[in-house]
């Protein structure tokens, strides 16, 4: 069953600290992106990846990082330098840059 | 930069009446995407249009691509609660992936 999961659903981290968001796909696809989604804010992109061990900066990428060491696997770190982390994230992957993008279900992070 | 509007950011339509979204680009694109996010869900692809004037269809909607490839619409015949959701049109970025519209979200009261 091909597809791109996100893990957890939800999660809940204390102000001041690292959080790392999963995603995976089997899909095969070379890029990845992450966005952030506020309430009427659309859709932001944060980082993405065209391929393995590259990937570079999007439009709101202070207080976030990336890695990419696997085709298959883009995580995210939300970390403290982020002011205002609560939102909803959502990761997605196409075939090569600009085609249509297909997402994960989403982590919904809440920073107390 | 490159920007992708959206209009209306909300519509609320009585169950039966028809919505339409509208997108517009500042520059000429070479194709526009359609999404469709439910209330909780992620976004899901809808459609692609390449040509210019390029129409569209998937049942009650209707998908149109501007003659001069700088605007495009997503209309809705007969809404059903089924339709609930935020639309985004979304069009090839200079830089690095596509813009996204901040969508138009929709109401339908039964």
């Amino acid at each position: 069953d091909g597809g791109i999961t996100q893990s957890p659903k939800y999660l809940f981290r204390k102000e001041g600290q690292n959080v790392t968001l999963s995603c995976e796909q089997n899909l095969n696809h070379d890029a990845m992106y992450w966005y952030r989604q506020d309430p009427g804010q659309g859709l932001r992109l944060i980082y993405y990846s065209q391929i393995v061990n590259d990937f570079q900066k999007g439009d709101i990428a202070e207080g976030y990082s990336v890695s990419r060491e696997k085709k298959e696997s883009f995580p995210l770190t939300v970390t403290s330098a982020q002011k205002n982390p609560t939102a909803f994230y959502l990761c997605a992957s196409s075939t090569s840059r600009q085609d249509t993008q297909y997402f994960g279900p989403g982590t919904r992070l809440t920073v107390l | 930069g490159q920007q992708v509007m959206q209009i209306p950011q909300y519509q609320h339509v009585q169950e039966g009446e028809d919505f339409t979204t509208y997108c517009n680009s500042s520059t000429t694109l070479s194709n526009i995407q359609w999404y469709k996010q439910r209330p909780g869900g992620h976004p899901v692809f809808l459609i692609q249009l390449v040509k210019s004037g390029e129409v569209k269809k998937q049942k009650r909607l209707t998908f149109q691509f501007g003659e001069a490839k700088k605007n495009s619409s997503l209309h809705i015949t007969a809404t059903q609660t089924t339709d609930v959701g935020t639309y985004f049109c979304a069009g090839p970025s200079s830089g690095y992936a596509l813009n996204f519209g901040k969508g138009t979200s929709l109401l339908v009261t039964p």
